[in-house]
């Protein structure tokens, strides 16, 4: 089915460590892996993305990894900031290669603390 | 900002009513997409238009219908409203120029429908 799992759900780090968070996803087809934050009140903001020909992508102190035999990818930031806190969500592109359906994981609600 | 904009931003009412949702997607974006939050379900796609014409449906309910007008903006008419719509509906555009589903959607900032 359409499916992607995300890991933590709850993610507590003190400022200036690194934070990682996985999901894995079920459609082997899917070929387009954006990460977005949102914070209260706001809507999903587009952080990285990752498309399926490259195994890595960073920009500045977050990464995104990709591993499509195992079907999973994970963000990674580092040097946290109390302003990173706030909800994580992954996704993976379903369907045709018409369509830009997104299925999105639970999210991951990250906590900096000073 | 991501130039996406949805109005009301609030929206209460009652069982059994109807609303609408609109949403204007970032100037030249061909595609809009529907998308409900809630606590329990998550993020979850609804439906995707592409230049006016539906492209892509997700787990929509018979009582929710969409279209996309002439000038690109979109509707979500939600109607015979129960308890459990209440939730948080997200519009995103993306250019889809290229007819690859591998563009950025853009989201909106939301409106929050309440059902009483």
């Amino acid at each position: 089915g359409e499916n992607v799992e995300q890991h933590p759900s709850t993610l507590s780090v003190q400022e200036g460590d690194s934070a990682v968070i996985k999901c894995t996803y079920s459609d082997s087809a899917s070929n387009y892996f954006p990460w977005y934050k949102q914070e209260l009140g706001k809507g999903p903001q587009l952080i990285i993305d990752i498309r399926s020909n490259v195994g890595e992508k960073k920009d500045q102190r977050i990464a995104v990894t990709l591993n499509k035999t195992a079907k999973h990818f994970s963000l990674h930031i580092t040097e946290t900031q109390p302003e990173d806190s706030a909800v994580y969500f992954c996704a993976a592109i379903y369907g045709s290669s018409n369509t830009g359906k997104l299925i999105f994981g639970q999210g991951t609600t990250l906590q900096v603390k000073p | 900002d991501s130039g996406v904009t949805q109005t009301p931003k609030h929206l209460i009412t009652a069982t059994g009513q109807r609303v609408t949702l609109r949403c204007s997607p970032r100037s030249g974006d061909l595609s809009v997409y529907w998308y409900q939050q809630s606590l329990d379900q998550g993020l979850q796609f609804l439906i995707q238009y592409y230049n006016g014409e539906e492209r892509a449906k997700g787990n929509i309910l018979e009582r929710f219908s969409a279209q996309q007008f002439p000038d690109l903006h979109s509707e979500l008419n939600l109607s015979s409203l129960e308890l459990g719509d209440s939730a948080l509906y997200f519009c995103a555009s993306s250019p889809r120029t290229s007819g690859r589903s591998t563009e950025t959607q853009y989201f909106g900032p939301g409106t929050r429908l309440l059902v009483l």
